[in-house]
């Protein structure tokens, strides 16, 4: 499975934008960009997932570059209810979700 | 819906027993996963069904663990005989189909605590 970076840790401020971005230089051209989150003490939940487009949903947006070598997850107005650990993953056929290490997004208020 | 159940939420036991996890998927989803996460290691899938039938167990760490799906709307992963290092969070997650963009939806976990 194509391997996915992300920083280990963010900040933001309650009220503002917050960019979560993910490198994925090796996908390949069928790979599916997930996007997971898990809040403290819970089970993670489906946030986002694109191909080729950008894609919104009521939770966050996915903006994915040209060359699809990265992506980025864009909550447009965080909450202290959004502070979690974010997962990028990449998904190419069948259904496994690799998880690697995410991103904590802390939110300050 | 529900969601996905699992059973008991909290576990504790020791060392050399037989632990049982339960799950019911989410209404009409056909694929079923059970993961373990722990501080070390994370998130791992351990095995995945499809229609009741396993399609992938490679991530099972050992013949201590077994998983079964005697139908669409249950499934167990048992240990047996259970050990320290298996204290972890174990979650069940089920999908409609596992094409590579169905979204999984994740049960609560059950925290399993080993002695």
């Amino acid at each position: 499975d194509a391997k996915t970076t992300q920083p280990n840790s963010m900040e933001s401020n309650e009220e503002e934008p917050v960019h979560l971005p993910c490198n994925h230089s090796t996908i390949s051209g069928t790979d599916y960009i997930h996007w997971y989150r898990q809040l403290p003490s819970q089970g993670p939940e489906y946030v986002i997932h694109g191909l080729t487009s950008n894609v919104n949903n009521r939770m966050a947006s996915l903006a994915i570059a040209e060359d699809r070598k990265s992506s980025t997850l864009i909550l447009h107005r965080a909450t202290l209810r959004d502070a979690a650990v974010y997962y990028c993953i990449l998904r190419d056929g069948g259904g496994k979700l690799i998880f690697g290490q995410g991103t904590e997004l802390s939110v300050k208020p | 819906d529900a969601g996905v159940i699992q059973s008991p939420r909290h576990e504790v036991t020791e060392m050399g027993q037989e632990v049982t996890l339960r799950c019911k998927p989410i209404s009409g989803h056909n694929s079923l996963f059970w993961y373990r996460q722990t501080m070390m290691r994370g998130l791992e899938l351990l095995i995945y069904f499809n229609n009741n039938v396993p399609i992938d167990d490679s991530g099972m760490p050992e013949d201590r663990f077994s998983a079964k799906m005697p139908n669409a709307s249950f499934s167990t992963l048992k240990i047996q005989p259970s050990e320290p290092r298996d204290s972890a969070v174990y979650f069940c997650a089920s999908s409609f189909g596992w094409n590579s963009y169905n979204e999984q939806f994740f049960g609560p976990g059950t925290r399993l605590t080993v002695l």
